[in-house]
């Protein structure tokens, strides 16, 4: 079957500007994480939702940043008002229920702020 | 609080030579550890964990690792490198608990010579 699936893959935009990232998970995982990957550093969590529990959001660094799960499928990670710091590399992964340690990621969305 | 500390950023090694990938952790309950490999250019994906049971893991392409609570280490070992292995290393820990978020170490990026 299909993996976690991303878009776009890339994204280039200007300071300022509102951005929306998408994650297609594996059909049937209840889980789903969003995480950010700066150069240079590892991966730092942002966001987990968990079949209709409310989300954990405490990774998100600041208000500019939401993201929403439709139908406990396809979830959309937006960033408000970009800022150059959240340039980097935004990844996505699901897991199944009860098996949250084995996580499948995406390819990730590469986010540059010019 | 737990956290990881992978203790080189980089590895170079030579092919068909053994590959020591060193991971530390701290960690206020048993915790589970795992390590993740990114190949270049592709998705994160899981190559071994560790879940309380047999301290020591076996995972996929031949690696794999110790649990040693008395050292709260979980180091990455492969007897004999392969130009295949050239990729980032991550650490990661999850305590037992409530609590599902994965704690990433910052990498290790093995290099592997011909």
């Amino acid at each position: 079957g299909a993996g976690v699936s991303q878009s776009p893959s890339n994204k280039v935009t200007e300071k300022g500007k509102d951005v929306e990232l998408r994650c297609d998970p594996i059909s049937g995982h209840t889980a789903l994480y969003w995480y950010r990957q700066s150069l240079g550093q590892g991966l730092e969590f942002l966001i987990y939702f968990q079949g209709n529990s409310a989300p954990d959001k405490s990774g998100l660094p600041s208000d500019r940043f939401s993201a929403e799960r439709t139908g406990g499928s396809v979830s959309t990670l937006t960033i408000q008002r970009t800022q150059q710091e959240d340039s980097a590399v935004y990844l996505c992964a699901s897991s199944r229920r009860g098996s949250t340690d084995t996580q499948y990621f995406g390819p990730g969305t590469r986010l540059t702020v010019l | 609080a737990q956290s990881v500390t992978q203790l080189d950023s980089h590895v170079s090694v030579s092919e068909g030579t053994p590959v020591l990938l060193r991971c530390n952790y701290s960690s206020s309950y048993s915790p589970s550890l795992f390590w993740y490999v990114q190949h270049p250019n592709k998705g994160l994906q899981l190559l071994l964990k560790y879940t309380s049971a047999a301290t020591l893991v076996k995972g996929i392409n031949g690696f794999e690792a110790e649990f040693k609570k008395s050292e709260t280490s979980f180091h990455l070992t492969k007897p004999s490198a392969h130009m295949s292995d050239a990729a980032e290393y991550f650490c990661v820990v999850r305590n037992a608990g409530n609590n599902r978020k994965l704690i990433w170490g910052l990498g290790t990026s093995l290099a592997v010579n011909p």
